[in-house]
């Protein structure tokens, strides 16, 4: 099956600081990956749609100048948090949908926990 | 506003018992309904359902669409102990790139 792998799985950083999380699809070409974000004990909120090759597009209310994103490879798509703050703290996790399986269905990474002090 | 529902909240159970997850929703221009499992980490796909009334399975595992009365249900037979975790709904829609609408999930814990 397809697989999306996260990385890092864990970031701890201080207030004001900026953080890169990786998101790569290992084992096949993603045109289209997503970003999420999750709250404990909450759903998935769909952050922003990250196009290969073109700008993301980013849901109501998330700011992207906050938020950067990335896409620069078939398998590679990158999400920074700048200039983090402790209201920032939460699971991010990135999403691809696989070109070959049917238009809906995503896989998912394992996740990043961000801590911001 | 699409809304994505799902029902119960949270759900404990016995080893061995039957459960029955619900999902409802409200949307403009739906294309299929996705069921995910979430232990720890990533969500795992389970199911990708777009007619009414086709019946998917994968072992103790089914679930079946209702696009008249805008639902489907999560059946799991014969409960174990590794089938607790958190089942996602989501709603994809045409004409959205993929995107998916999550419900809030329903957390099903399974004892001994």
């Amino acid at each position: 099956g397809a697989v999306v792998s996260q990385h890092p799985s864990r970031v701890i950083c201080k207030s004001g600081t900026s953080v890169k999380i990786e998101c790569r699809s290992l084992d096949f070409q993603a045109t289209t990956m997503f970003w999420y974000r999750q709250f404990p004990k909450q759903s998935l909120m769909l952050m922003a749609t990250s196009n290969e090759g073109s700008k993301a597009t980013y849901e109501q209310g998330v700011e992207k100048d906050k938020f950067l994103i990335n896409h620069a490879s078939l398998t590679l798509s990158t999400l920074t948090v700048t200039s983090a703050h402790p209201e920032d703290s939460s699971f991010y996790i990135c999403s691809a949908r696989d070109p070959r399986g049917s238009t809906d269905t995503q896989y998912f990474g394992p996740g990043t926990r961000l801590t911001v002090l | 506003e699409d809304k994505v529902v799902q029902s119960p909240l949270s759900l404990v159970v016995h080893e061995g018992d039957t459960v029955t997850l619900n999902c409802s929703y409200e949307v403009t221009n739906f294309r299929s309904l996705l069921w995910y499992k979430q232990e720890k980490k990533a969500p795992t796909f389970l199911f990708m359902l777009t007619s009414s009334g086709i019946e998917k399975k994968s072992g103790r595992l089914s679930s079946i669409l209702d696009k008249k009365e805008l639902f489907s249900i999560l059946n799991i037979t014969a409960t174990q102990t590794g089938d607790s975790a958190v089942y996602l709904c989501a709603v994809g829609l045409t004409g959205t790139a993929s995107k998916l609408t999550f419900g809030t999930g329903t957390r099903l814990q399974v004892t001994l």
